[in-house]
């Protein structure tokens, strides 16, 4: 069981908007402003598109965008297109005794 | 361009051993801490372990506290990873990432451990 909870899936059209939520304790998500964001596809590594909360790497899209609220992060990908169709899993820094944990991930299809 | 490469996995039977190598090129590796964070096969990311730029800081996930060692060589920019006691539930592809926000990652090296 991931110390991040985050929908198993999500779906949207192409154009459209999806949000993924992620959800943490007051020692993870509630206490720091390390909240990051992964997209991953199958058999390659995970790729950096959002740090601290709601920062875009240079190269990643403003499709994506990401916020936080409480014990509860969010990315949101506006203008969907095919080529997001991926994993997406969220992490935080934590005081847990767990220096870093992650969420279970995101599957979004592009209908 | 910044790149990590991992190398060392393998087949292994429980209760081995094994060390995972990363190299890193194009940023100067000894000013990062760096981590590795592990996949079993159709599972989730897990952090698994941490060390500063200068090797005076390890942080360890409770699953492989007292059996991974994290280490690094900033002379060859590379950072490893000593696995002992190895047990089925370690199977996994293992990646290490830059600190702090891990936005770079290698390929992952995967590590199979099975009698």
């Amino acid at each position: 069981q991931s110390a991040l909870t985050q929908p198993p899936s999500v779906s949207g059209s192409p154009g459209q908007s999806v949000t993924i939520s992620c959800t943490g304790t007051s020692s993870d998500i509630g206490s720091y402003n390390r909240v990051s964001w992964y997209q991953q596809s199958p058999g390659t590594a995970p790729k950096l598109m959002i740090y601290d909360v709601s920062n875009r790497p240079s190269g990643v899209p403003d499709r994506f965008s990401g916020s936080k609220s409480g014990n509860t992060a969010s990315l949101t990908i506006s203008g969907l297109q095919g080529e997001d169709e991926a994993d997406y899993y969220c992490s935080s820094y934590s005081h847990s005794g767990t220096l870093v944990v992650f969420g279970g991930g995101t599957k979004l299809t592009v209908l | 361009e910044v790149q990590l490469v991992e190398s060392g996995g393998g087949f292994v039977q429980p209760g081995g051993s094994l060390r995972l190598s990363c190299v890193a090129s194009g940023f100067t590796f000894s000013s990062y801490e760096m981590n590795w964070v592990r996949q079993a096969p159709g599972k989730g990311l897990e952090w698994v372990s941490y060390i500063s730029s200068t090797s005076t800081t390890m942080h360890y996930a409770d699953s492989v506290k007292g059996r991974f060692t994290i280490s690094r060589d900033n002379a060859k920019n590379s950072l490893y990873l000593q696995m002992s006691s190895l047990r089925a539930e370690d199977a996994a592809v293992y990646y290490c990432a830059r600190w702090p926000r891990m936005d770079y990652w290698g390929q992952g090296t995967l590590v199979t451990v099975s009698s």
